[in-house]
């Protein structure tokens, strides 16, 4: 049981070139979320999904797009990086029972953008 | 709208000492309480939560916190630290009926030497 996995672990793009950031669960969740998380500032939710073909934005979505084809899979992807998207990007999963839910989260993957 | 305060941003601490990590919310909803713990590169995973009934929660590795409704307050506590609690503690908060999205503070950083 493998739980929440992110590829990749690091990456460095250039401005203006674009990307996905690659979350799977194996746990049977119908809730997954992305946040991203800065040097003290917490986590912050990009976009969340309840289901397969269901997303939603969360607090700061601009400049990033989701999908949620499968129940397993939660890519984020971002089209123009920017300077301000370097940061450490969480993906996380819970079931479908509602809030008070445990998230679990995946090892995060660090971006730089250049 | 819900927000998350944690009061110190660094605590440090020898190890076998007690530590209180202090966490205040505001919100206009009920809410479901968190800590959750973040080891150096790892994600974060559950150290306890608060959804009803006893406001004094036990969770993982001898940590326990507190749910003070009038002081809208959610300390954890720990009475003996070992040097293997060396991680970032944030503090979240979810609101009830309201999907499943954490909001979380911006964390706080125990440091424990021998």
């Amino acid at each position: 049981n493998a739980g929440v996995t992110q590829t990749p672990k690091f990456r460095i793009l250039k401005i203006g070139q674009s990307m996905t950031l690659q979350c799977t669960q194996d746990m049977n969740h119908n809730y997954m979320y992305w946040y991203r998380q800065d040097p003290g500032m917490g986590l912050k939710l990009i976009y969340y999904s309840v289901g397969a073909g269901i997303t939603d934005k969360g607090e700061v979505p601009n400049g990033y797009n989701v999908s949620r084809s499968t129940t397993e899979d939660f890519p984020l992807r971002l089209e123009l990086a920017a300077p301000s998207q370097t940061s450490v990007y969480f993906c996380a999963s819970s079931s479908q029972r509602g809030a008070g839910e445990t998230q679990y989260f995946g090892p995060g993957t660090r971006l730089l953008v250049l | 709208a819900q927000s998350v305060t944690q009061l110190d941003s660094q605590v440090p601490v020898f190890e076998e000492a007690p530590v209180e990590l202090r966490c205040n919310y505001s919100s206009s909803v009920s809410v479901y309480l968190f800590w959750y713990v973040q080891y150096p590169n790892q994600g974060l995973q559950l150290l306890l939560k608060y959804l009803s009934g006893s406001t004094l929660v036990k969770g993982i590795n001898g940590f326990e916190a507190e749910f003070n409704k009038s002081q809208t307050s959610f300390h954890l506590r720990k009475p003996s630290v070992h040097i293997s609690d060396t991680a970032e503690y944030f503090c979240a908060v979810s609101p009830k009926g309201a999907g499943t999205a954490l909001i979380f503070g911006k964390g706080t950083t125990l440091s424990v030497s021998s």
